[in-house]
């Protein structure tokens, strides 16, 4: 079956603009999951969803980003008035939820800011 | 808080060599630990997986036991082929924290024929 998909693929833009990237997770998972890989940091945690619960913010670098899920299923990444240390490779996975199942990695959305 | 430390690389080694990358971690809790691989070009996938102490993961004829005595969760190979050169990540998700990941700072393993 499908697996996860995120886009675009990659962006760049320029400092100060917003930018909104996408996840379209495995259908049937209810956890969803957003990580930023850059090299100074490695592979952080941004932020969490699990079916209709409110969504662990806690990995949230700061208040410009921000993130929802419609219906359960695709997530939307927003960052606003983008910074250039925000640039990164922006990775989404989805799991069947709790503690040890297995995570299934897009192919992330390398955004580059000028 | 909780933290996954990583043995630094670059590590280079010959084809058919005996492969450890040394992981150990702090958590409060309970965590599951795991081993993710980054093939180039590609995605992060699942190596292999212990969700208590003493469990032992294997795949791909990588190993790595959960050792609660000394926070570790160390991963081998008998011996490693040039397809294994990747970059390792060893990561704990903590009980009834949802699952989110806590990773390493990774290691690239680059093996020579």
């Amino acid at each position: 079956g499908a697996g996860v998909s995120q886009s675009p693929s990659n962006k760049v833009t320029e400092k100060g603009k917003d930018v909104e990237l996408r996840c379209d997770p495995i259908s049937g998972h209810t956890a969803l999951y957003w990580y930023r890989q850059s090299l100074g940091q490695g592979l952080e945690f941004l932020i969490y969803f699990q079916g209709n619960s409110a969504p662990d913010k806690s990995g949230l670098p700061s208040d410009r980003f921000s993130a929802e899920r419609t219906g359960g299923s695709v997530s939307t990444l927003t960052i606003q008035r983008t910074q250039q240390e925000d640039s990164a490779v922006y990775l989404c996975a989805s799991s069947k939820g709790g503690d040890s199942y297995e995570q299934y990695f897009g192919p992330g959305t390398r955004l580059t800011v000028t | 808080g909780n933290s996954v430390t990583q043995m630094e690389g670059p590590v280079t080694l010959s084809e058919e060599a005996f492969l450890t990358i040394n992981c150990t971690y702090t958590a409060t809790g309970y965590p599951s630990l795991f081993w993710y691989v980054q093939y180039p070009g590609e995605g992060l996938q699942l190596l292999l997986k212990a969700t208590k102490a003493d469990d032992k993961g294997s795949n791909k004829g990588f190993e790595a036991t959960y050792r609660k005595e000394t926070t570790s969760f160390h991963l081998e190979k008998g011996s490693v082929q040039v397809s294994d050169s990747a970059v390792y990540f060893c990561a704990l998700s903590e009980y009834n924290q949802g699952g989110k990941l806590i990773f390493g700072q990774g290691t690239e393993l680059s093996v020579k024929p």
